[in-house]
């Protein structure tokens, strides 16, 4: 019973590499999410999905790719990374109130 | 756009001592939700208020959700060490079935 599962936890990227962040869950939650955590920024949404099948762009979609494989799971991609993409990216699924995975920190450099 | 605001951004108060973090909307919201984040950890979920003027309790933490329902608090009382984190609270986005998060309070005790 693991919840929403997030990998990897933490990653160093070179500007211009490209990687897939991936989250798993396991509760058979419709809906998932990916935010990402600037300090003094709060939670920023990035892309979302609310069913298998459906994804739609949240707040701040630019340089971002995702993929609702199945029902549980939804990776998201970097296609080239750029420093302003450091940051903490959480996965969340929602049933009532969302799960949240554990994060992966991203240093771009 | 939609906005959720939260006030203070930062709160140190002793042990033992109450604490209370605002929430306030721009938009009129169907619900809130509140969450914590211990430090290096993830949001968990705290609670879920609906109704207009609900309040609701969780041992020494009170929620409150506005009559307008454009606010909310969280009042904690007697503040322990095990209470360090930073408190969120969210509310649907207007587009979309996605929360709109606030920038969190975060707070601080010392023993």
């Amino acid at each position: 019973n693991a919840g929403v599962t997030q990998t990897p936890k933490f990653q160093v990227l070179k500007t211009g590499q490209s990687m897939t962040l991936q989250c798993a869950q396991d509760m058979n939650h419709n809906s998932m999410y990916w935010y990402r955590q600037d300090p003094g920024m709060g939670l920023r949404l990035i892309y979302y999905s609310a069913s298998e099948g459906t994804t739609d762009k949240g707040e701040v979609p630019n340089g971002y790719n995702v993929s609702r494989l199945n029902k549980r799971e939804f990776s998201l991609r970097l296609e080239s990374a750029a420093p302003s993409q450091t940051s903490v990216y959480f996965c969340a699924s929602e049933l009532l109130g969302y799960t949240f995975g554990s994060g992966t920190r991203l240093t771009v450099v | 756009g939609q906005q959720v605001m939260q006030i203070p951004q930062y709160q140190h108060v002793q042990e033992g001592e109450d604490f209370t973090t605002y929430c306030n909307s721009s938009t009129t919201l169907s619900n809130i939700q509140w969450y914590k984040q211990r430090p290096g950890g993830h949001p968990v979920f705290l609670i879920q208020l609906v109704k207009s003027g609900e309040v609701k309790k969780q041992k020494r933490l009170t929620f409150q959700f506005g009559e307008a329902k454009k606010n909310s608090s969280l009042h904690i009382t007697a503040t322990q060490t095990t209470d360090v984190g930073t408190y969120f609270c969210a509310g649907p986005r207007q587009a979309g079935t996605a929360l709109i998060f606030g920038k969190g309070t975060t707070l601080s005790v010392s023993s």
